[in-house]
């Protein structure tokens, strides 16, 4: 039933490790994005796919490659983790320019 | 200074308090905005649109000035359920990014 769903959850690994974070949405949504919510909670777009076309890409560290292998999933992966990047990553979808819809987000810490 | 400024507050309110909160944009090109709330360790979730003409959706009402790049959004009658987060967002150009302000922090007490 879930539209957009991500996993995992949570994510503990140890700085240098490389991870990757997986969302699909069953909406049937042309568009995908990647925000981050930092520490102070201010969240901010990373990617977006549309039709898996790369169409934002915001200054994050070339560390960070999103991947869509078809228009229902956009993957990111994380290598080289740093400290920095312990935050919370959400996974959005929409219809063009219509409403995002979020999924519920994956809590990364790196130690 | 950051595109979408808010009063992170934290709004401490009794319940039945009619709170107001204030955001403003710098992008002159932004074209729309959006509230959102967030509730803690959750998703951000659409609340409402917001139109130049003013909107309103129960308790609740936006509104948007252009000429002074200020959105607002009051919410009456507060419950303890509007507890939460309210993020202003501003989205413009033709790829649909959100710019989100940093929240303002709501608590609606018994």
């Amino acid at each position: 039933d879930t539209a957009v769903s991500q996993t995992p959850k949570y994510l503990v690994t140890q700085m240098g490790n490389d991870k990757s974070i997986k969302c699909e949405q069953n909406l049937g949504h042309d568009t995908m994005y990647w925000y981050k919510q930092d520490s102070k909670k201010f969240l901010k777009i990373m990617f977006s796919y549309n039709n898996k076309e790369l169409i934002i890409n915001e200054t994050v560290p070339n560390r960070f490659s999103p991947k869509s292998p078809d228009k229902a999933h956009l993957n990111l992966h994380i290598n080289s983790l740093e400290l920095g990047d312990s935050a919370v990553y959400f996974c959005a979808s929409s219809q063009e320019r219509y409403e995002q819809f979020f999924g519920p987000g994956t809590r990364l810490t790196v130690l | 200074r950051k595109e979408v400024e808010q009063d992170p507050g934290p709004f401490n309110v009794p319940e039945g308090a009619t709170v107001a909160f204030n955001c403003t944009y710098s992008n002159s090109a932004s074209q729309s905005f959006f509230w959102y709330r967030q509730d803690c360790r959750k998703e951000p979730k659409l609340l409402m649109s917001v139109y130049s003409s003013g909107n309103e959706d129960g308790r609740f009402t936006a509104q948007l000035n252009r000429a002074s790049q200020y959105i607002s959004l009051l919410i009456r009658d507060s419950k303890l359920s509007d507890s939460a987060t309210y993020l202003c967002v501003a989205r413009g150009g033709a790829t649909n990014k959100l710019i989100f302000g940093t929240g303002t922090l709501l608590a609606v007490q018994p």
